[in-house]
């Protein structure tokens, strides 16, 4: 039963261009959500995050924004550059309780030059 | 702070035998995760420890999977005996808190012939 879902295994963006990664949930308890970027033989590293209160959240280049009520999230980059070429994971928790950060399958993102 | 250090990188192993896995999780931190990286399932929670304590096991596939938290700056992931299907990249992660960022280590790729 996969709770977060990245529907798209992978995606190919020419520099300079938005890349938009999409992720759904089923669990309306999740109220917390974040975005891990993960290189080659690396372990995945915080990106950023959005509360449930919030609809967006902006980090220089990168934002995320939250639909609620279609239990849908999105990670935008703008300008799209070759670094950001990685497998981005899209991952939900419960804010008070469990502990646990449920990960969604990832999604590779390739930016062309 | 080094991160987290996960040994061995890689293991090859063949069906049947033992595997132990060991993680140095980040000095300070109270809480340490055990994840399977899969194609299918993205990063899947095996086990957590709160203060060296087993909290939340029912991630583990099978009673052929075992972790133990010694003490605040170890741990282990054994799998006994191993089976190909146990073919992954397994991640160790350490945060402050048990809802707190979670750093993760680089992984150790196995691969069971």
């Amino acid at each position: 039963d996969q709770q977060v879902k990245q529907n798209s295994p992978s995606l190919s963006v020419q520099e300079g261009r938005i890349s938009i990664l999409n992720c759904d949930y089923t669990n309306s308890m999740f109220d917390y959500f974040l975005w891990y970027k993960k290189y080659p033989a690396e372990g995945p590293t915080f990106l950023i995050s959005i509360s449930s209160i919030k609809d967006k959240n902006e980090d220089g280049r990168f934002t995320v924004f939250l639909n609620k009520s279609a239990k849908h999230l999105s990670l935008h980059i703008v300008p799209s550059q070759p670094g950001d070429s990685a497998v981005y994971f899209c991952a939900a928790q419960w804010v008070q309780g469990a502990q646990k950060l449920v990960f969604g399958q990832g999604t590779r993102l390739t930016i062309n030059p | 702070d080094a991160g987290v250090i996960q040994s061995p990188r890689h293991e090859v192993t063949e069906m049947g035998q033992e595997v132990t896995l060991r993680c140095k999780p980040i000095s300070g931190h109270n809480s340490l995760f055990w994840y399977r990286q899969t194609m299918m399932r993205g990063l899947e929670l095996l086990i957590y420890f709160n203060n060296n304590v087993p909290i939340d096991d029912s991630g583990m596939p099978e009673d052929r999977f075992s972790a133990k938290m010694p003490n605040a700056s170890f741990s282990t992931l054994k799998i006994q005996p191993s089976e190909p299907r146990d073919s992954a990249v397994y991640f160790c992660a350490s945060s402050l808190t048990s809802g707190g960022s979670r750093y993760f280590g680089a992984g150790t790729r196995l691969s069971v012939l």
